[in-house]
């Protein structure tokens, strides 16, 4: 069936470094492929997709690209902020319905 | 627009209780899902609907029910509550063909 892996967490960066999360997948077919992040307290909201091989997925400095050949998805963003913490989790939905595989969040923690 | 709500927040059950955990959304959306999240697991799907009176299994359906008279409400039963039923339970909804979910705030279950 259907996977995705996560890179585990957490995560401690400083703030202004760069960020890289790592996501691969499995898959039957062709996913479309998804970032969510959830915040302290609150539900998990699409942060970026991407529905075809070498689409790049992008938003709020964050961007991931769609690698069918290494079946890849990660996140990076060049200079985090304190802001930025929060769980995130890669996520992929295949055929023609809404059924989402998520992995299992990677949280990131920023300091200043 | 409200968006999804869920309630109640949190919740505390004794083994063998039941109860209704809540979920409503003001979007239009055809699709609704529930989810748990774990530690450790990320989310898996528990139930979903595709429309008013269409419902189906996810992941780990045993233990819990649905039913979708609306295509506001979406409420998910728990017919006698376990210890390994403790988790943080996500409502979402889909806007069809645009693959965003939109979540709710979660509510925190726990069973002693």
């Amino acid at each position: 069936g259907d996977s995705v892996t996560q890179m585990e967490g957490p995560v401690t960066l400083s703030e202004e470094a760069f960020l890289t999360i790592n996501c691969t997948y499995t898959a039957t077919g062709y996913p479309s492929l998804f970032w969510y992040v959830q915040y302290p307290g609150e539900g998990l909201q699409l942060l970026l997709k991407a529905t075809k091989a070498d689409d790049k997925g992008s938003n709020k400095g964050f961007e991931a690209t769609y690698r069918k050949e290494t079946t890849s998805f990660h996140l990076e963003k060049g200079s985090v902020q304190v802001s930025d913490s929060a769980v995130y989790f890669c996520a992929l939905k295949t055929g023609g319905g809404n059924k989402l595989t998520f992995g299992t969040g990677t949280q990131l923690k920023v300091e200043l | 627009n409200a968006g999804v709500t869920q309630t109640p927040k949190f919740q505390v059950l004794k083994t063998g209780q039941s109860m209704t955990l809540q979920c409503a959304q003001d979007m239009n959306h055809e699709y609704m899902s529930w989810y748990r999240q774990d530690p450790g697991m990320g989310l898996r799907l528990i139930h979903y609907s595709v429309g008013a009176g269409i419902t189906d299994q996810g992941e780990v359906p045993n233990g819990y029910n649905v039913s979708r008279s609306t295509t506001e409400d979406f409420p998910l039963r728990l017919l006698s509550a376990a210890p390994s039923q403790t988790s943080v339970y996500f409502c979402a909804s889909v806007r069809d063909r645009s693959h965003e979910q939109y979540f709710g705030p979660g509510t925190r279950l726990t069973v002693t």
